[in-house]
């Protein structure tokens, strides 16, 4: 069983819907990234978060420690929204000269129609 | 917005041969990483690079692999007998993190270097 698990793990949408991606996870972490990866390959990390909820745009973050549970959400979706969404979480403690460790989930991949 | 850059974009290489994979971290970042995404799945950690010298790394991260930092701006993945198994794109990233968990410590990645190896 993977450590971190996405869904769904393909989403097709129209043009302006409101979608929601899913990570949970099952073990300790210290903090949660939300990245996106281009149809190139090229990874932009989007939010960090610890607790509770950021907003960057149309982009929506929340987490729920208790539960190892994230959500990025996307308001009024568009077609350059399309791409691969990943959850990586870094590990509870880090190295004794303050690396981490990051475990990625297998992404979701997001088509937006227009 | 500063960025890590990577080169070469894509290299094709012969199995059994040397590959050094290049990086330029963002300027004051003193956190350094290497990851693999193996075409189809997931990304992978391979190592971490901290004080001039590897922090963690995977069990992926074996004897074929070694990382540098040469000259204070480059960092390097050196994988010295290459196998058809290590065809993958390989991300660079790089962060400020610190001691602790300062979760405003975000990583930045590069563009990736594909590597195919035939």
């Amino acid at each position: 069983k993977n450590e971190v698990e996405q869904s769904p793990q393909n989403l097709t949408a129209q043009e302006g819907e409101f979608i929601t991606i899913n990570c949970s996870y099952s073990v300790g972490i210290s903090a949660l990234h939300w990245l996106q990866q281009h149809p190139g390959g090229g990874i932009v990390s989007l939010f960090m978060l610890s607790s509770g909820k950021k907003k960057h745009g149309r982009l929506i973050a929340t987490i729920n420690i208790q539960e190892k549970h994230s959500s990025l959400h996307i308001t009024a979706s568009h077609p350059r929204d399309s791409a691969v969404y990943i959850c990586a979480v870094r590990s509870v403690w880090g190295s004794s000269s303050g690396t981490y460790k990051y475990i990625f989930g297998t992404g979701t991949r997001l088509k937006v129609l227009a | 917005e500063p960025e890590v850059t990577q080169t070469p974009s894509h290299q094709v290489t012969q199995m059994g041969q040397e590959v050094i994979l290049r990086c330029v971290p963002i300027s004051n970042h003193l956190y350094f990483y290497w990851y693999r995404q193996i075409l189809g799945q997931k990304v992978e950690f391979l190592v971490s690079f901290y004080n001039n010298e590897i922090s963690e790394k995977s069990e992926i991260f074996d004897d074929q692999f070694s990382v540098e930092r040469p000259d204070g701006s480059n960092f390097t993945l050196k994988i010295r007998s290459t196998k058809l198994e290590d065809s993958a794109m390989y991300f660079c990233a790089s962060s400020e993190a610190g001691l602790g968990t300062k979760t405003e410590n975000t990583i930045y990645f590069g563009e990736g270097s594909w590597l195919t190896v035939v």
